[in-house]
């Protein structure tokens, strides 16, 4: 199995404003993955952060608004750029472990953010 | 990935058994059914997944129809903590790249 921690757990930013979050796993994973889930609502994936390379964004996300790093296979970032209220939600950060048995995810916490 | 259709929210009484359903008519012969919970406040959890046999684990069994077309996770003995959202995900054979993708879950409440 694989433990998933985030940083920060909470923040409350103003518009306009940058927040990073930091993800660190404690094993290598193969993939790691960065969602978001709005109040009330299921998980929707922003990007897939790809080692060593630009992350892989699903439609309605851009890079620009949440540039993705990930440098080594235990680490990753997301950072939420010029935000709004709208921006709101909590953001989980996801891993496959490598030699996984059956491509298990594993999930941190979450950072709620809010914006005023 | 196949899509999948579950019920919004069910309750449950507690120490009773909770049979969460699931239908993925449109799986293929590939996909396995995996199912996750997220309770309150956390990261979703995996639960168990399957692909054409009923599989049990120490949390859960997954029962699956012979046609594939939906499925049950059923927690034998249903606790407080049990109560969280449960997803039902189709996704393609082992060693793919994809991600998961979440429906909206069911909201299982378990009462006391």
């Amino acid at each position: 199995s694989a433990v998933i921690s985030q940083k920060p757990s909470r923040d409350i930013c103003q518009r306009g404003t940058s927040l990073t979050i930091q993800c660190q796993v404690d094993s290598q994973v193969t993939m790691m993955f960065w969602y978001r889930q709005q109040p009330g609502q299921s998980l929707t994936l922003i990007a897939t952060a790809n080692q060593g390379s630009e992350a892989t964004y699903e439609s309605g996300f851009v890079i620009d608004k949440f540039p993705i790093s990930r440098p080594n296979l235990t680490f990753s970032t997301l950072t939420v750029s010029n935000m709004s209220p709208e921006d709101s939600s909590i953001y989980l950060c996801s891993g496959r472990l490598a030699g996984g048995s059956h491509n298990e995810q594993f999930f941190g916490p979450g950072t709620r953010l809010t914006v005023l | 990935d196949a899509k999948t259709t579950q019920p919004p929210s069910m309750d449950c009484a507690e120490g009773r058994a909770a049979n969460l359903p699931c239908n993925h008519s449109t799986i293929s012969g590939n996909e396995y059914v995996y199912w996750y919970r997220q309770i309150h406040s956390q990261g979703p959890q995996y639960i168990i997944h399957g692909l054409k046999n009923n599989e049990t684990n120490e949390m859960a069994s997954l029962i699956i129809t012979e046609d594939r077309k939906s499925s049950t996770l059923i927690l034998p003995h249903a606790t407080l903590r049990d109560t969280a959202v449960y997803y039902c995900i189709v996704r393609v054979a082992q060693g793919s790249a994809r991600q998961l993708t979440f429906g909206s879950g069911t909201q299982l409440t378990v009462l006391p």
